[in-house]
């Protein structure tokens, strides 16, 4: 098991443009959560999952953001219309319903919109 | 709401001194999970170590120690025997009963050589 993955690392885009992030959690991970951190602070929950089920969404989620986890393994971020203030680090998440209630995190996405 | 409160944005100690990081943090609910997590220049975000709030005894990992004073709503984390390697933030966290984790701004810990 070599931990959440997420990809791209690093994404650079101009304004108006659509992302997608994929995030894969640790295998058999029921919960898969996404963050987003921008300098200086600490993250900020966004959404998550048990197994394929959105399960709550924040404010912070505006419409032009849709998650998924089709088949309750990976998941992707899509950002649409991008803005520059969406410019952040994107966290993703996983842990185990019946496990030891701590969120173990990937790498992170660091979106730069232009 | 609940929130998390770091006081500490940022801190410096020598290498081989003992660090105290503070914590604070707001909360109705009786049972939850405290955090501290550590999160190096590469970004990776990693769990030190986990309380949780129906125990009493205070959670240990090696070097690193928390002051879990729950009347208080107090979390602080010890390092001793600091390292160059425990450069990083530290974010406390508070996981709630939606298994939402909520974090304190981050505490900027450099340790000098």
């Amino acid at each position: 098991d070599t931990g959440v993955s997420q990809d791209p690392r690093h994404k650079i885009t101009k304004r108006g443009q659509n992302v997608t992030f994929r995030c894969d959690p640790i295998s058999e991970h029921n919960r898969l959560y996404w963050y987003r951190q921008t300098l200086g602070q600490g993250p900020e929950f966004l959404t998550y999952f048990q197994n394929e089920a959105q399960l709550e969404k924040s404010r912070l989620l505006s419409d032009r953001f849709s998650a998924e986890r089709p088949k309750g393994s990976f998941s992707t971020l899509e950002i649409q219309r991008t803005e520059q203030g969406d410019s952040a680090m994107y966290l993703c998440a996983s842990s185990h319903l019946a496990g030891d209630t701590a969120q173990y995190f990937g790498p992170g996405t660091r979106l730069l919109v232009l | 709401a609940q929130t998390v409160t770091q006081s500490q944005p940022e801190m410096s100690v020598q290498e081989a001194e003992t660090v105290t990081l503070s914590c604070t943090y707001d909360t109705s609910e009786n049972n939850y999970y405290l955090f501290w997590y550590k999160q190096p220049p590469s970004r990776q975000m990693i769990l030190v170590i986990r309380q949780e709030a129906y125990k009493q005894q205070n959670a240990t990992e090696n070097r690193f120690s928390v002051n879990f004073q729950k009347a208080a709503k107090s979390f602080s984390l010890k390092i001793s025997d600091s390292q160059l390697g425990d450069t990083a933030m530290y974010f406390c966290a508070f996981l709630n009963r939606d298994d939402k984790i909520i974090f304190g701004k981050g505490t900027r810990l450099h340790i000098l050589p």
